[in-house]
């Protein structure tokens, strides 16, 4: 079964400041999609990025980019200039490909102060 | 367009009661999947329906848990004889098609709490 492990469960940044947050997943197969999702205090969880596993190239999404380490299994988000709305739990997401089932790690909380 | 709709947002349900939570896809989705979460916690699958179909119920508790997904309507994740352990946020969320390569958009959830 795959996994997807965020082993930082709270991380905290100044606003304007780059963070990145780490991800690590386990699978066996070779076609996937991976996904950051943030989910701010009113608990609607919206998509932020998400990366095939097929593309070599890290997907980018305005502020945020993902480094994709196939190799490694990782897959780490990393927020540039922070701004006080990126405060939320963000979850990393791994999907089969052929499947529907998102796979979502525990989360982290992030806080951005002014 | 409206995004996925859930109600109601707050549940409140005494153990051994009956819990019926609904989903409204977006529009033009057929596609439905229903996930928990725990406290502290992310989420985790519970079931993929689409029209009228079960496709993937894996992630349900065998017991006192079913979702349906009907022709006309909303999809309902109903839980039966409700225990403390059932309080949890459940969400849900839609896409247009099957395949990894459509997004899921999720509702805002329905937070149940179980007395």
């Amino acid at each position: 079964a795959q996994t997807v492990t965020q082993s930082q469960p709270e991380m905290s940044v100044q606003e304007a400041e780059t963070v990145t947050l780490s991800c690590t997943y386990d699978t066996s197969e070779n076609n996937y999609y991976l996904f950051w999702y943030k989910q701010p205090p009113s608990r609607q969880m919206i998509l932020v990025i998400r990366q095939e596993a097929y593309k070599q190239q890290n997907a980018t999404e305005n502020r945020f980019s993902v480094n994709f380490q196939k190799a490694a299994k990782s897959f780490s988000l990393k927020i540039s200039d922070s701004q006080l709305g990126d405060t939320a739990m963000y979850f990393c997401a791994f999907m089969q490909g052929g499947s529907e089932k998102l796979v979502f790690g525990k989360g982290m909380k992030l806080t951005v102060n002014p | 367009n409206a995004g996925v709709m859930q109600n109601p947002r707050h549940l409140v349900r005494r153990r051994g009661q009956e819990a019926r939570l609904r989903c409204s896809p977006m529009k033009g989705h057929s596609h439905v999947y229903w996930y928990r979460q725990l406290p502290e916690e992310g989420l985790k699958f519970m079931v993929y329906l689409q029209k009228e179909n079960i496709i993937d119920e894996s992630g349900m508790p065998k017991e006192r848990f079913s979702a349906e997904f009907p022709k006309e309507g909303p999809s309902i994740l109903r839980i039966q004889q409700v225990v403390r352990g059932d309080s949890a946020a459940y969400f849900c969320a839609s896409s247009p098609l099957a395949g990894s390569s459509y997004e899921q958009y999720f509702g805002p959830g329905t937070r149940l709490t179980v007395t």
